[in-house]
């Protein structure tokens, strides 16, 4: 099974700053399509889950700019550019790549 | 609207059964492989299983936990995926999410249900 690891687990921040989650996969996460289905999701506390971003940069229907994804192969990188206080909760990444499709360990941010 | 409306949890014993439903509106449903996912309590997500949709002949996956106990199904005319679980351990306690399949990643809409296997 493809292993997602995430850095840090835990990242307080303060409101307006930028944040930054890296993932790391064991293998490469480029399909034999091409394509590198590597993507980011949101729970907030008490909440489902939330795709933000899919195939490592494109941005979800009505998920704001301040979202980026970027990254290649095994290693990704998800960017708030400016925390805002809705931003709370632990973010995931995920692949689908190859099945079983698994999900990093989550990385929790709050406000400092 | 999209909607995905997760129902069918509840407690149940080990080596008991649930079936879990999925009601979906809001979007071309045939066009769609369905995933289920699971979150224990406090814990990460965990991708349980998909179904694919009929175009691509209804081609199943599941993760080997769950391999041999739980299989998942779909009835387009309503609209709905299911999640039959048999054999449930204590380890399978989680609330259960089912999310659609969008652009090579899952996109949830529901609440998801809770399963709790304890005696």
């Amino acid at each position: 099974d493809v292993v997602m690891t995430q850095t840090p687990l835990s990242s307080p921040v303060t409101l307006g700053q930028p944040a930054s989650i890296s993932c790391r996969s064991s293998q490469s996460l480029v399909h034999s399509n091409g394509n590198t289905y590597l993507s980011w999701l949101q729970q907030r506390p008490g909440q489902p889950p939330r795709l933000l971003i899919y195939k490592i940069s494109n941005r979800f229907s009505g998920v704001p700019d301040r979202f980026s994804g970027s990254g290649a192969g095994t290693d990704f990188t998800l960017q708030i550019s400016r925390v805002e206080a809705e931003d709370v909760g632990v973010y995931y990444c995920m692949q689908a790549t190859q099945f079983p499709f698994t999900f990093g360990p989550g990385t929790k941010v709050d406000i400092k | 609207e999209v909607q995905l409306v997760e129902s069918g949890g509840g407690l149940v014993q080990p080596g008991g059964s649930l079936r879990l439903s999925c009601a979906a509106s809001g979007f071309t449903f045939t066009d769609h492989n369905m995933n289920w996912v699971r979150q224990a309590p406090g814990k990460g997500l965990e991708w349980v299983g998909r179904i694919k949709n009929k175009v691509n002949s209804y081609t199943i996956e599941y993760v080997a936990s769950v391999k041999g106990r739980f299989t998942i199904s779909r009835d387009d005319s309503k609209n709905s995926v299911y999640l039959q679980m048999n054999s449930l351990k204590t380890e399978d306690t989680a609330v259960y999410y089912c999310a659609r399949e969008v652009s090579g990643s899952l996109d949830f809409r529901g609440q998801g249900t809770l399963v709790t296997v304890s005696s």
